[in-house]
């Protein structure tokens, strides 16, 4: 069974900085591409960033680059998210993705998510 | 990166069908068939629905399909029951290579 469990969110102040991780299970990690989405209470949901099996193909969305760093460590099948430069606009559920097919970039479509971890950002 | 197109809210009634559509640009929905979408129950994670367009993954009823023409891609839900109310969520990869979200469509029985 696959399984994705998302942990380290929590309340930080502006301008602070936070790691998110997610471990996974029931597949094998280093043939997928994984990503981070995110969903701000009460509103849509918003693609954060993604990275491929072997991390040599990222992207971010413009609202978080250059301030937030993904990564992956295949051989402990866990995803990072380290975002710095925290604002009150990133407070949001965050879920941690994997994608449907295997390949070298995958299908950009997700096909399981954990539950997400609450990045809360406020003084 | 602008969302997606979607229609705020659809409505049906039981057995019938509905056509939710998402609207992109040629550099996301026009210009790939990487075009999914996800149901999202309220307090649940969102859950894959169709995925390159058109397909559907497995334990997914064949109720649930999806199509795409030019800059439109559309999902259509036959035979609606009620436990299909739920948020709808379009989203495309883009020529950045980012992902991008539609701004999501609450389907109402």
């Amino acid at each position: 069974e696959v399984q994705l469990v998302e942990s380290g969110g929590g309340l930080v102040q502006p301008g602070r900085s936070l790691r998110i991780s997610c471990a996974a299970s029931g597949f094998t990690f280093d043939e997928y591409a994984m990503y981070w989405v995110r969903q701000a209470p009460g509103k849509g949901l918003e693609w954060v960033t993604g990275s491929s099996w072997n991390s040599g193909t990222i992207g971010y969305a413009d609202s978080v680059k250059g301030r937030f760093t993904i990564s992956r460590d295949n051989a402990k099948n866990s995803l990072y998210l380290q975002m710095n430069s925290l604002r009150p606009e990133d407070t949001a559920l965050y879920y941690c993705a994997k994608d449907a097919t295997t390949g070298d970039s995958g299908s950009y479509s997700f096909d399981y998510w954990g539950q997400g971890t609450l990045v809360t950002v406020s003084s | 990166q602008s969302a997606l197109t979607q229609p705020a809210s659809v409505s049906g009634s039981p057995g019938q069908s509905i056509t939710i559509s998402c609207t992109g640009t040629s550099s996301d929905v026009g210009g790939y068939n990487y075009v999914s979408w996800y149901q999202q129950h309220p307090g649940k994670a969102p859950k894959l629905m169709i995925y390159d367009v058109s397909y559907r993954p497995s334990g997914v009823s064949n109720r649930f399909s999806g199509s795409k023409s030019g800059n439109t891609a559309s999902l259509t839900i036959s035979g609606l029951q009620a436990e299909d109310e739920a948020n709808y969520y379009c989203s495309s990869y883009t020529s950045i290579s980012t992902v991008v979200f539609g701004g999501g469509t609450k389907l109402t029985i």
